[in-house]
């Protein structure tokens, strides 16, 4: 059983765009949900992340939104620019374990 | 050296060896994890060690053996694989304490290929 699912698999997006990406959980038990940031070669590195009891978390171009009743939340990247081309992975975390989304791979077309 | 660093980069094993991959922490954390990335799937936690101490162990098949001889240090030993083994092997680390124990530094892990 999947817990964390990540949508969509695959994303291209224009530069300036904006690139959205949702993750849903089943859980109510998670406690923190960060976004990885992973480029060819390179192991995943923290982005941002969020608490279950603040609906939105800003840094930069950076977004998540967090709707507790609904159990998803989803990565914004403003002004979208080649460099962000990257794997973005969702997690949810309890009891000092992550478990991951399978990852939307993102493409940004200059 | 800074961060998380794993050796070896790359790795192609029969399925009657034993090799061993090592990672090495330099951020001063006291929790170290093995993740298993496969493709199309999500990044799978393997062992979970807590001031050297094993913590977790999610249904690692045996041939997979980790060890952790002091908090910057981490190894898996690998034997008799199978060739559903191959996968991208990560190592990462963080505090061990609240919060801090969800912001993990990842290194760029072992390609390792079960032929």
């Amino acid at each position: 059983q999947q817990q964390v699912k990540q949508s969509p698999q695959s994303l291209i997006v224009q530069k300036g765009g904006i690139s959205i990406i949702n993750c849903a959980y089943e859980n109510t038990a998670f406690d923190y949900f960060p976004w990885y940031q992973q480029f060819p070669g390179k192991g995943p590195a923290l982005l941002i992340a969020i608490r279950p009891d603040v609906s939105e978390k800003k840094e930069g171009r950076f977004t998540i939104s967090f709707n507790k009743s609904a159990k998803q939340f989803s990565l914004h990247i403003m002004d979208s620019q080649p460099g962000d081309s990257a794997t973005y992975f969702c997690a949810a975390a309890r009891r000092g374990n992550l478990i991951f989304g399978k990852g939307t791979k993102l493409s940004v077309k200059p | 050296e800074t961060g998380v660093t794993q050796t070896p980069r790359h790795l192609v094993m029969g399925m009657t060896n034993k090799k061993s991959l090592k990672c090495e922490q330099h951020l001063g954390h006291n929790a170290m994890y093995w993740y298993k990335q496969s493709a199309k799937k999500p990044l799978e936690l393997m062992f979970v060690y807590n001031f050297k101490e094993q913590t977790e162990n999610n249904s690692v098949p045996s041939r997979f053996s980790p060890e952790c001889p002091n908090s910057s240090h981490l190894f898996l030993h690998l034997h008799t694989l199978q060739p559903e083994d191959s996968a991208l092997y990560l190592c990462a680390s963080s505090q061990a304490a609240g919060e801090k124990t969800y912001e993990q530094y990842f290194g760029p892990g072992t390609r390792l290929t079960v032929t």
